[in-house]
């Protein structure tokens, strides 16, 4: 069965630095998102992307954030000045339509 | 902004035995998911259920939707102790333009005693 895949899974950087979380999304989806989960807490929608741009973001998806899709497979998050609070789960999820198929997630931890 | 907020926060029963859980949220939908999560792990899709539609199944696994109480519940009949596990409800909001974020819910922490 087709399935969301990401790399790292875990991924651990100092502050201030940049990074970027890979995903391969589900092949004939055409709805990519991501999302991201501090621990302890609700998981949280960061942006959604469509025919090769953002179609909708929340207010915690702020400049310091990016999304690209620079190939036929891969769907990046950049974060470009990592804080120590971006420390968190990030999960990539794609959809054919509504049904969002997530991904194993990213942990990304911040020092 | 609407919300999805699952209760009770933890649920701990015996194998064998139905787990209900609920999901209350606040504004109008298009749809509402149904996901489960293993500590540490990926959010797994269980089941949609689109806000025409009142009753669903698939399996074990009976959602209910009542629009007008905003509200769903998630039925687990004869629970295993690999249901073990916190569900989550989430929701998205009819924009017309696709890709809508999911909101999610807090989840209830389901516990299975063997």
């Amino acid at each position: 069965e087709p399935e969301v895949t990401q790399t790292p899974s875990h991924q651990v950087t100092q502050m201030g630095q940049e990074v970027i979380l890979r995903c391969v999304p589900i092949s004939n989806h055409l709805y990519f998102y991501w999302y991201r989960q501090i621990l302890g807490q609700k998981v949280e929608f960061l942006v959604s992307f469509y025919n090769n741009e953002i179609s909708e973001k929340s207010e915690i998806f702020d400049d310091q954030f990016s999304v690209e899709r620079p190939d036929g497979s891969n769907f990046t998050l950049k974060i470009r000045s990592t804080k120590l609070e971006d420390s968190a789960m990030y999960f990539c999820a794609s959809s054919e339509v509504n049904t969002q198929y997530f991904g194993p997630g990213t942990r990304l931890t911040v020092l | 902004s609407q919300q999805g907020e699952e209760d009770p926060q933890a649920l701990s029963i015996q194998e064998g035995e139905n787990a209900t859980m609920n999901c209350s949220y606040k504004t109008s939908i298009n749809n509402l998911q149904w996901y489960r999560q293993n500590s540490g792990r990926g959010l797994v899709h269980l089941i949609l259920i689109r806000s025409n539609e009142r009753e669903k199944h698939s399996g074990r696994l009976r959602v209910t939707l009542d629009t007008s109480k905003k509200s769903s519940s998630l039925l687990i009949t004869a629970s295993r102790a690999a249901d073990t596990a916190s569900y989550f409800c989430a929701t998205d909001a009819y924009s017309g333009g696709g890709a809508d974020g999911l909101t999610f819910g807090k989840g209830t922490h389901l516990i299975i005693q063997p």
